[in-house]
């Protein structure tokens, strides 16, 4: 059974910098691209990034580029979300997804985590 | 503002069918296939389309997808109450580099 487990979310101040995580587990994680997408409260998806399965390619929204980095450990089944500089419009629930495919543009995902909450508040 | 447009909201009553548009560009939509997600009331998203009409394991006929042009379709037959859900189109767009998606659908079975 394919699982993904995020972790790392919580509140932080403006400015400051948080560690996502996602421990997959069930398949072969080194076969797939990966993904971030992020919900706000209310409101729709928005992807965040994405990440080939070598991490050859490597891709970002406009909003977070720069700010925040993507990686991956294949050896431990573990997707990475280094987060800079954060802003309250990064508010959001913080999904790690699996893509069908091993491109970073490979954008139909067929599994997703229960997601991680961050909010960012002074 | 989302890259892909949807229509905000859709109802219908049980048993009934609706129709779902997704409408994009040729940098996106045009350029690549089109995946449909549901996502219930406090869930995670789930798969229900991808590369444009192909439903994974598990999805009822029910559910259909169609792509023509720069435009996307999602259909849903027999509409059940458990149907009531946020319905998302989205899609590699080429000139962004980036997965996009649609602002949305909010499917209520009346």
């Amino acid at each position: 059974e394919v699982q993904l487990v995020e972790s790392g979310g919580g509140l932080v101040q403006p400015g400051r910098s948080l560690r996502l995580s996602c421990a997959a587990s069930g398949f072969t994680f080194d076969d797939y691209a990966m993904h971030w997408v992020r919900q706000a409260p209310g409101k729709g998806l928005e992807w965040v990034s994405g990440i080939s399965w070598n991490s050859g390619s490597i891709g970002y929204a406009d909003s977070v580029k720069g700010r925040f980095t993507i990686s991956r450990d294949n050896a431990k089944n573990s997707l990475y979300l280094q987060m800079n500089s954060l802003r309250a419009e990064d508010t959001a629930l913080y999904y790690c997804a699996k893509a069908n495919g091993y491109s970073s543009s490979s954008t139909s995902v067929g599994y997703w985590g229960q997601g991680t909450l961050v909010t960012v508040s002074s | 503002q989302s890259v892909l447009t949807q229509p905000p909201s859709v109802s219908a009553a049980p048993g009934q069918k609706v129709t779902i548009s997704c409408s994009g560009s040729s940098s996106n939509i045009g350029n690549d296939y089109v995946s449909w997600y549901q996502q219930l009331p406090g869930t995670a998203p789930k798969l229900l389309i991808y590369d444009n009409n192909k439903r994974p394991s598990g999805i009822p006929d029910r559910f259909s997808g169609s792509k023509s042009g720069t435009s996307a379709t999602l259909g849903i037959t027999g509409l059940q109450t458990g149907d009531e859900a946020d319905y998302y189109c989205g899609t590699w767009d080429s000139s962004l580099s980036a997965w996009v998606f649609g602002g949305g659908t909010k499917l209520t079975v009346l």
